[in-house]
C-alpha cells in the first residue's frame, strides 16, 4: 500500500521567500507529525495533529512557521520569510492512533535557503 | 523530560561481523524506546520498539535490542552485518503514553566488503 508521501522532495528558496511543504499521510491515519532534521542531527519535533486539530505546536521555532490540516488528511507546513537557518530536511510522519504507536515517516523535503 | 545519547557517531564493520550500536537514555518515567533506520533518500523505518514488555526485543532484518533499566541503556545489535545495513540509525525515546519522539543524533554505519 501507499506510504507517507511528501512534496516537493527538494526546494530551493531565496532568503525572504515563503515556502509550502505538503504531506500526504497514510489513509485513515489519525495522527500526523512534522519534524525538522538539520544536517548531521536527529529529527526534532515541530508539531502534532489529531485529525484536523493541531494539539501541539510547541516545537515550531518561530511564528514564521505555520502548519495546517484542514480536512484531517493532507497537511501543509508553511514557512514565511525563509532564513538560512531554516535549511533542513522536513519530515512528515503519520500513525494510526495517538500515543507511542509506530510513526510511519515520509521521505522528507530538503529545503535549502540561499 | 526525556533524551537519548548515542555513544558513537560512526561505526564501521566488516561484512559478516557483529554490529553494536550503543544508546543510553534519560527519562523521568517509564519510557518507550525505539530504533529507526534511515537509508539515503528514504524515509525513516522502524527497526524495533520496547514498550515495557519483554526486555529483549527482536526487530526486522535480524536486529535486536536489550532494555537494561539499571544501566539506562538500549543497545542495538546484529550478529552478522550485511552490505545493505549501511545506513543511519537513530535511537528514540518517548514516554509510554506520549506521542512526541525524542531522537538521538544518529550513528552512521558503514559496512566493508
Amino acid at each position: 500500500g501507499a506510504g507517507v508521501s511528501q512534496s516537493p522532495r527538494y526546494k530551493v528558496a531565496k532568503r525572504g521567500q515563503d515556502v509550502a511543504l505538503r504531506c500526504d499521510p497514510i489513509s485513515g491515519h489519525v495522527s500526523l507529525f512534522w519534524y525538522q532534521q538539520a544536517l548531521g542531527q536527529g529529527p526534532e519535533f515541530l508539531t502534532y495533529f489529531q485529525n484536523e486539530a493541531q494539539l501541539d505546536k510547541s516545537g515550531l521555532p518561530s511564528d514564521r512557521f505555520f502548519a495546517e490540516r484542514p480536512e484531517g488528511s493532507v497537511s501543509t507546513l508553511k514557512i514565511q520569510r525563509t532564513q538560512q537557518e531554516d535549511s533542513a530536511v522536513y519530515l512528515c510522519a503519520s500513525s494510526l492512533l495517538d500515543g507511542p504507536y509506530e510513526q510511519y515517516f515520509g521521505p522528507g523535503t530538503r529545503l535549502t535557503v540561499t | 523530560a526525556q533524551s537519548v545519547t548515542q555513544l558513537d557517531s560512526h561505526v564501521s564493520v566488516s561484512e559478516g561481523t557483529p554490529v553494536l550500536l550503543r544508546c543510553n537514555y534519560s527519562s523521568s518515567y517509564s519510557p518507550s524506546l525505539f530504533w529507526y533506520v534511515q537509508h539515503p533518500n528514504k524515509g525513516l523505518q522502524l527497526l524495533l520498539k520496547y514498550t515495557s514488555a519483554a526486555t529483549l526485543v527482536k526487530g526486522i532484518n535480524g536486529f535486536e535490542a536489550e532494555f537494561k533499566k539499571s544501566e539506562t541503556s538500549f543497545h542495538l545489535t546484529k550478529p552478522s552485518a550485511h552490505m545493505s545495513d549501511a545506513a543511519e540509525y537513530f535511537c528514540v525515546v518517548t514516554l509510554v503514553d506520549d506521542y512526541k519522539l525524542s531522537f538521538g543524533a544518529g550513528t552512521t554505519v558503514t559496512v566493508r566488503a
